[in-house]
């Protein structure tokens, strides 16, 4: 069974970090491009950042970029998405999701709340 | 970057009807785009890739349509499980953007 367990949320300062993990299971993280998607509670979705199967491509959304960073480790089949320079308005639940070889988040994890507040 | 824009925001329905949601992009996307059904506290299920190719395991009442800058989901005959919120989504280029959501209500 494929599953995707986040981790590595809580709560964080303005201006603080945070490391997200995505650990994989049921699949080999190797053979998927792998998403990073987050929501406001109560609000919609927005895709913050993906990357290809060797971590060669990566994608941000604008509102992010220069201060997250997505990796991988394969072998360890862990996805991993560092928060930096974190502000209020990047508070949301940040879901991973397994692309199904369409841009598409076939697959999702439950979810880690991040919250960013003094 | 592509925008996208799901009509209605909210649609109150009983179960059996018929509905259909929309979803407009800012700009030619061809066939792709994909929808999502969330219930509160859950994470996006994905229901429909490519416009119209049903993701395994969902139901055939669900279907889409469209192409260019013009997308539908229907579903034939709302059940309990489907009152929901409905997301669409375009997958032709980063940022993959979302719509706003459509949230659909039992009447």
């Amino acid at each position: 069974e494929v599953q995707l367990v986040e981790s590595g949320g809580g709560l964080a300062q303005p201006g603080g970090s945070l490391r997200l993990s995505c650990e994989a299971s049921g699949f080999s993280l190797s053979r998927y491009w792998m998403h990073w998607v987050r929501q406001i509670p109560g609000k919609g979705l927005m895709w913050v950042s993906h990357i290809n199967m060797d971590g060669s491509i990566i994608n941000y959304a604008d509102a992010v970029k220069g201060r997250f960073t997505v990796s991988r480790d394969n072998a360890k089949n862990t996805l991993y998405l560092q928060m930096s320079s974190l502000r209020a308005d990047d508070t949301a639940v940040y879901f991973c999701a397994r692309d199904n070889y369409y841009n598409s988040g076939e697959h999702w994890g439950q979810g880690t709340v991040v919250t960013v507040s003094s | 970057d592509i925008q996208v824009t799901q009509s209605p925001s909210s649609l109150s329905a009983s179960l059996g009807d018929r509905v259909t949601i929309s979803c407009r992009a800012s700009q030619n996307i061809a066939t792709h785009l994909s929808w999502y059904h969330q219930e509160p506290g859950k994470p996006p299920k994905l229901l429909i890739y490519l416009t119209s190719t049903l993701q395994a395991g969902v139901p055939s009442r669900f279907s889409g349509a469209g192409s260019g800058t013009d997308f539908t989901l229907t579903i034939s005959s709302l059940q309990p499980e489907d009152f929901a919120t409905y997301y669409c989504q375009q997958t032709l280029s980063v940022p993959y953007n979302f719509g706003q959501g459509t949230q659909l209500q039992i009447k």
